[in-house]
């Protein structure tokens, strides 16, 4: 079974723009959720979709946003980009059943180099 | 709100030696305790987790953990360190008050394999 795909998988960016992530799920898997890794903040939880629905969302500024489409998949976007937002985003599946709720498997990310 | 702490940012040791990684956790109910490895320019990887079933978790590459309850600590631990192990490893809680499934990571401990 194929695991979580990200695309891209490298960005460079301007300030000021806005950029768009993509996440492919495990097959199957009906969760996906979002993180940001940063050396100085570390993994941070931006937000979860479940059945094209946000379940659940972190403490990031409304510049962060994302969806989820009926074959879950997914995507993340970030308006207004900052210098700030350059990180590793991560993308992570889960099969959100009794047994192996908050079992997440994590693509490669997507690295964001914003300039 | 969970917290993760992971003591030592960095931690050295020789091929073949035990390696110890300490997470202590803090949450208001027992939680929900996992523990990834990322390797260089890659995402996470589930190494194992503990679902309030056996105290003692066995995962993957060898590595296992012991939830303390009293100690609200979930260490983990290798018999004898080889230089595939080198990597940095995380330490996550669920948020069990929370809906879906958010994980709070501690920031991690990154392991250097001598030979």
């Amino acid at each position: 079974k194929a695991g979580v795909t990200q695309t891209p998988r490298y960005l460079i960016k301007t300030r000021g723009q806005q950029v768009t992530l993509s996440c492919s799920p495990i097959s199957g898997h009906r969760s996906v959720s979002w993180y940001q890794q940063t050396p100085g903040q570390g993994l941070q939880f931006l937000f979860e979709y479940f059945s094209e629905t946000q379940r659940n969302k972190g403490n990031f500024p409304g510049r962060f946003s994302g969806r989820q489409f009926s074959n879950s998949r997914s995507e993340m976007n970030v308006s207004t980009l900052e210098l700030g937002d350059s990180a590793l985003y991560l993308c992570a599946s889960s099969l959100d059943l009794v047994g192996s709720r908050y079992e997440q498997y994590f693509g490669p990310g997507t690295r964001l180099t914003v300039t | 709100a969970q917290s993760v702490t992971q003591l030592g940012s960095h931690v050295s040791v020789s091929e073949g030696a035990l390696v110890l990684l300490r997470c202590n956790y803090s949450s208001s109910v027992p939680p929900y305790l996992f523990w990834y490895v990322q390797y260089p320019n890659q995402g996470l990887q589930l190494l194992l987790k503990y679902t309030s079933a056996a105290t003692l978790v066995k995962g993957i590459n060898g590595f296992e953990a012991e939830f303390k309850k009293s100690e609200t600590s979930f260490h983990l631990t290798k018999p004898s360190a080889h230089m595939s192990d080198a990597a940095e490893y995380f330490c996550a809680v669920s948020d069990l008050k929370a809906a879906g499934n958010k994980l709070t990571f501690g920031g991690g401990t990154r392991v250097l394999v001598k030979p």
